[in-house]
């Protein structure tokens, strides 16, 4: 079930800025990196940025790299995204989502198993 | 950035069906891979990481196999409910990167 919840999205002009929240009540928010993922419309899903649990560590998709900014307050259980100089193919459902990471020998793999329903921006004149 | 390549893009199987989807790397990422099932509307769901480990709660008609370059996700006896949209998902290195998709119908 959906336990993380998106807000901030809207319409915004090319070249304009948005700020998505995603609040995650109900874990020890810390504990735990966490993702934002997009799906543009008729597109596949896409890796957007990923921030450690202390927030000192951040990754970024290529496409976004630069411009957008991920962020979180944990004392706030809450997870940002930052996006700056948008475009139209930014359009998207933006989600949220936890990594609860699973080690085995070294290895560590990202398990993506807590996620909200998304939030929609539209880049548009 | 790791390419994922998956096929089809698209299939159309009935309910008992046993579906094979699959995904190649550009490069081998040993078995640190998972795939995610998106139906419209919804949020995504966590299948299979680590390439062949079900997650919690995932009915066991799913499975999923390979390391290296090439996995596969197998639905064993498709049901109505899994008309959806497959995702595979390298986490090897960053960016982390999908597949395309592969649209499963049921007739």
């Amino acid at each position: 079930e959906v336990q993380l919840v998106e807000s901030g999205g809207g319409l915004v002009q090319p070249g304009g800025s948005l700020r998505l929240s995603c609040a995650a009540p109900g874990f020890t928010f810390s504990d735990y990196w966490m993702i934002w993922v997009r799906r543009a419309p008729g597109k596949g899903l896409e890796w957007v940025a990923h921030i450690r649990g202390d927030g000192g560590q951040t990754y970024y998709g290529d496409s976004v790299k630069g411009r957008f900014i991920i962020s979180r307050d944990n004392a706030k259980n809450s997870l940002f995204l930052q996006m700056n100089s948008l475009r139209a193919e930014d359009t998207a459902v933006y989600y949220c989502a936890r990594n609860r990471d699973y080690s085995v020998s070294g290895i560590h793999y990202d398990l993506y198993d807590m996620w909200g329903q998304g939030t929609s921006v539209t880049v548009s004149s | 950035a790791i390419q994922m390549t998956q096929f089809p893009s698209s299939l159309s199987a009935s309910v008992g069906d046993r579906v094979t989807i699959t995904c190649r790397a550009s490069q081998g990422i040993g078995n640190e891979l998972g795939w995610y099932q998106h139906k419209p509307g919804k949020a995504p769901n966590l299948l299979i990481y680590a390439a062949s480990n079900l997650q919690s709660g995932v009915p066991s008609r799913f499975s999923g196999s390979g390391s290296g370059t090439d996995f596969t996700l197998t639905i064993s006896s498709l049901q109505p409910e899994d008309s959806a949209i497959y995702y595979c998902l390298q986490d090897y290195n960053y960016p982390r990167t999908f597949g395309q998709g592969t649209k499963v119908e049921v007739k």
